[in-house]
């Protein structure tokens, strides 16, 4: 298994386009973890799904951002418009037990 | 509400000297406890957790209840440990993780 895929690796885009970051889970975890890390904040998790469903998005920070996991293998996370305080460094997880696999992350700079 | 806290945003050692990363938790109940590591340009992955009691790279680290702590050991620091350090809490029965902001641990040669 190539363990926990992210695409694209980098990303560089102007204020007010939209942004989509892609993760494909390890085959059989059946939860599925976004996070971001900056410099000032550490890691934060954003929304975390199980079995595709959203249990916990308190962490998206506002309206601008989406998530979806339309099936099993396969989850988006979407900035829509995206703004320069978003540049950070987006990592997708899954996990089936408690430990959790983390994907090499996408990192987003917004100018 | 659960929090980690890792007072020490970075930490310079010479190569051979002892490390200790701090750590820090409020929970209210049994948590579980782990370190993860994140090496210049790699993903972020698991270096232990306190139900395996384990040693990892000559790593360790001890759950201590009554001081709420959950510090990560070393005897004696080698060049290949400079990396981000993470520590990280779940609530019993739970796959969320809630992680201190970091550490990041420099080891001078």
């Amino acid at each position: 298994d190539a363990g926990v895929i992210q695409s694209p690796r980098h990303e560089v885009t102007e204020m007010g386009q939209e942004v989509t970051l892609r993760c494909k889970p390890i085959s059989g975890h059946n939860s599925l973890f976004w996070y971001r890390q900056t410099m000032m904040r550490g890691l934060e998790l954003l929304i975390y799904f199980n079995n595709n469903v959203p249990i916990d998005d308190s962490g998206m920070p506002e309206d601008r951002f989406s998530a979806k996991m339309p099936n099993a293998s396969f989850s988006t996370l979407k900035i829509q418009p995206s703004e320069p305080r978003d540049s950070a460094v987006y990592f997708c997880a899954s996990s089936s037990v408690n430990e959790q696999f983390f994907g090499p992350g996408t990192r987003l700079t917004v100018l | 509400a659960q929090r980690v806290t890792q007072p020490e945003k970075l930490l310079s050692v010479f190569k051979g000297a002892p490390v200790e990363l701090k750590c820090n938790y409020s929970y209210s109940g049994s948590p579980e406890l782990f370190w993860y590591v994140q090496y210049s340009r790699q993903r972020l992955q698991l270096l232990l957790r306190h139900i395996s009691r384990e040693s990892i790279k000559g790593f360790t680290a001890d759950l201590n209840k009554g001081e709420t702590s959950f510090h990560l050991k070393k005897p004696f620091a080698q060049e290949e440990d400079s990396a981000m350090y993470y520590c990280a809490l779940s609530g019993a029965g739970s796959y969320q993780l809630t992680f201190g902001k970091g550490t990041k641990l420099s080891v001078i040669p």
